[in-house]
């Protein structure tokens, strides 16, 4: 079966205390992992796609990713602003999107 | 023009009531998205359309009827709904790079109460 776990659940930081997200899928045949950024009450924003093991990008303060298994999102000294929940996505070889249950991220001045 | 519209953005309906949900994109997507998303849980695939056709239903109720009139719009009817039904309601579209080949852009959700 098609799944895509997060972990952990929740995470509080101080700010400038670097963490990572993890992000582990069993999807067939993955054709894109999505990491989106979701603030209470809103749509999830967009920050990345990874197609391949080995592939890394960079935003900002995040890095994302991806292993045969898992993907990683790090934030490297965060800020407040960067409080929200982190959901990632995996999209099957059959055309559908899974996405995780999110990781609560709050960042403490 | 880089965003996903969606109205009305809050609504509250009663059982009996019929309202009708809009999404907006002028991105030139061919692919458009109705997502139901309750607290604290990740967003729920309802209806994908693909190039004004609905390609996939995961096995909605009928109470919820969605309609894609042109490649820009597309709308979601409600009737005769339940209170377990109230969530935030998303939508969000992709590029035309097949059909899920490229992430999908969230529109801010529409957040139905149902009394």
């Amino acid at each position: 079966e098609d799944q895509v776990t997060q972990s952990p659940e929740a995470l509080r930081l101080q700010e400038g205390e670097s963490s990572s997200l993890n992000c582990s899928y069993t999807v067939s045949g993955l054709r894109g992992l999505f990491w989106y950024r979701q603030d209470p009450g809103k749509g999830p924003e967009f920050l990345f796609t990874l197609y391949s093991a080995g592939e890394e990008k960079e935003k900002e303060r995040l890095k994302a990713t991806l292993t045969k298994k898992e993907s990683f999102l790090h934030i490297t000294a965060p800020k407040p602003e960067d409080s929200a929940t982190y959901l990632c996505a995996g999209k099957t070889s059959y055309d559908k999107v899974i996405f995780g249950p999110g990781t609560s991220l709050s960042v403490i001045p | 023009d880089t965003e996903v519209t969606q109205t009305p953005k809050h609504l509250v309906m009663g059982m009996t009531n019929k309202k009708s949900l809009k999404c907006e994109q002028h991105m030139g997507h061919r692919a458009m998205y109705w997502y139901k998303q309750k607290a604290k849980k990740p967003p729920e695939l309802m209806f994908v359309y693909s190039y004004e056709k609905l390609s996939i239903n995961e096995s909605v109720p009928s109470r919820f009827s969605p309609e894609c009139p042109n490649s820009s719009l597309l709308n979601l009817h409600l009737h005769a709904l339940q209170p377990e039904d109230s969530a935030l309601y998303l939508c969000a579209s992709s590029a035309p790079r097949g059909l899920w080949d490229n992430e999908q852009f969230f529109g801010p959700g529409t957040r139905l109460t149902v009394l």
